[in-house]
């Protein structure tokens, strides 16, 4: 079965400021899908980025960046000039190509000092 | 547009007690899913709905939990009877396809208590 980690349970980063949290994952087929979500305090998660694993380019969308690496299985996610609405909590999730098996991890929550 | 619909927001009831929340996908989303959210930890996936055929439905607790979409459009998800271990957010979410890279949109959820 597919398994998605998140080493990091809590990240702080300065306003302003670079912070990268990581996602590793195991799986043995060889294209799915990757995603990033965001869950603010008030519970809706939104989509933040996604990559398709066929795809070698690294998923970009404004301040969010994606490292991709698949012979490591690694998925980090960048979010460059981090502001006070960036804070929340962040999974990192699976999907295959079928559809089926989405798989989240535990979850990073991040704060974001001023 | 309008989001995925969830209510109610939150319920309390005692162990043993039944149930229901309702689910009112974005217009035109062929799939609907139904997740578990314990405190602290990610979803779960409890059921997946294609229209009104469940594609997985491998880690919902049949004994106790169930699930329905008629017409292929609302969603309903049954408690019966609660346990302790159900206190939970139950996320609902849906998508325009299963397949491709298309992402879910999810509702606000419902928090479940169970006394």
């Amino acid at each position: 079965a597919q398994t998605v980690t998140q080493s990091q349970p809590e990240m702080s980063v300065q306003e302003a400021e670079t912070v990268t949290l990581s996602c590793t994952y195991d799986t043995s087929e060889s294209d799915y899908y990757l995603f990033w979500y965001k869950q603010p305090p008030s519970r809706q998660m939104i989509l933040v980025i996604r990559q398709e694993a066929y795809k070698q380019q690294n998923a970009t969308e404004n301040r969010f960046s994606v490292n991709f690496q698949k012979a490591a299985k690694s998925f980090s996610l960048k979010i460059s000039d981090s502001q006070l609405g960036d804070a929340a909590m962040y999974f990192c999730a699976y999907r295959d190509t079928y559809g089926q098996n989405f798989v989240f991890g535990p979850g990073t929550r991040l704060s974001v000092l001023p | 547009e309008a989001g995925v619909a969830q209510s109610p927001r939150y319920k309390i009831i005692e162990k043993r007690q039944s149930v229901a929340f309702w689910c009112n996908p974005i217009s035109g989303h062929a799939t609907l899913y139904w997740y578990q959210q314990i405190l602290g930890q990610g979803p779960k996936l409890l059921i997946q709905f294609q229209n009104n055929g469940v594609v997985d439905d491998s880690q919902l607790p049949k004994d106790r939990f169930s699930a329905e979409r008629l017409k292929g459009v609302d969603s309903t998800l049954k408690i019966q009877p609660a346990k302790l271990e159900d206190s939970a957010v139950y996320l609902c979410a849906s998508s325009l396809a299963s397949t491709g890279p298309e992402p879910q949109h999810f509702g606000d959820g419902t928090r479940l208590s169970i006394l």
